[in-house]
């Protein structure tokens, strides 16, 4: 399996809503990752996990929170977004050191109301 | 400040000619990894090239080839024999290591689109 799978693909939530991302990943990687991209802009880092701990937090408006229950699974906790929260989140992950390089999902097409 | 920086916002080519997309980069780190990727309208990103900075020769992987360029900063995407599936946007991204344990940062260029005509 060389994939990281993102659930949903797309999802629309109100201002009021939580809702959560998933991605998922079985290549023994222990590095995953939250990107968020704007339209015609480049993914920008969120936060880094590595082997389960959080590693790098690019300073994210705690309305996302991220957590990492096994080795496996990534999520990322949607509470009280904003419009100009919507966006694509790719979920990415990497063996040690990114050595073999960064597999990414095909993304979460969030729209905020 | 900007680490990563393509020029080209837009390219286009014809089917089955060669393009090159710029890019250069700035960091301080010996230690660094270059990537390619690719995204098409769907969003996924498609890993296409890798080149690391002790890697003594150009990458290369069927169509595509890294042009690096060490002392200028710069790695260059060739695609070679375009075909119209190659219209997408690509991005030039590079790693640094960052934060504890295996923990990398991937910073990405803005990028280029690509349009492949007829």
């Amino acid at each position: 399996d060389t994939e990281v799978t993102q659930t949903p693909k797309h999802l629309v939530m109100g201002m009021t809503n939580k809702k959560s991302l998933k991605c998922e990943q079985h290549m023994g990687h222990r590095a995953m990752y939250w990107y968020k991209q704007k339209a015609k802009k480049p993914p920008e880092l969120m936060f880094v996990y590595s082997y389960e701990k959080l590693s790098i937090n690019e300073s994210v408006p705690s309305r996302f929170s991220p957590e990492c229950p096994n080795s496996s699974l990534l999520n990322l906790h949607l509470h009280a977004l904003q419009p100009e929260d919507s966006a694509l989140y790719l979920c990415a992950s990497s063996q040690e050191r990114a050595a073999g390089g960064y597999t990414f999902g095909s993304g979460t097409r969030l729209t905020v109301v | 400040a900007q680490k990563i920086t393509q020029t080209q916002p837009g390219m286009f080519v014809q089917e089955k000619e060669a393009v090159t997309l710029d890019c250069t980069y700035d960091t301080s780190d010996p230690s660094y990894g270059l990537f390619w990727y690719k995204q098409p309208s769907s969003g996924e990103m498609i890993f296409l090239i890798y080149q690391g900075s002790y890697d003594q020769q150009n990458a290369t992987e069927g169509r595509y080839s890294l042009n690096f360029q060490k002392a200028r900063k710069s790695a260059n995407l060739v695609i070679s024999a375009s075909q119209l599936g190659d219209s997408a946007m690509y991005f030039c991204a590079m790693r640094e290591p960052r934060g504890t344990g295996t923990a990398s940062k991937l910073t990405f260029g803005t990028g280029t689109r690509l349009q492949v005509t007829l």
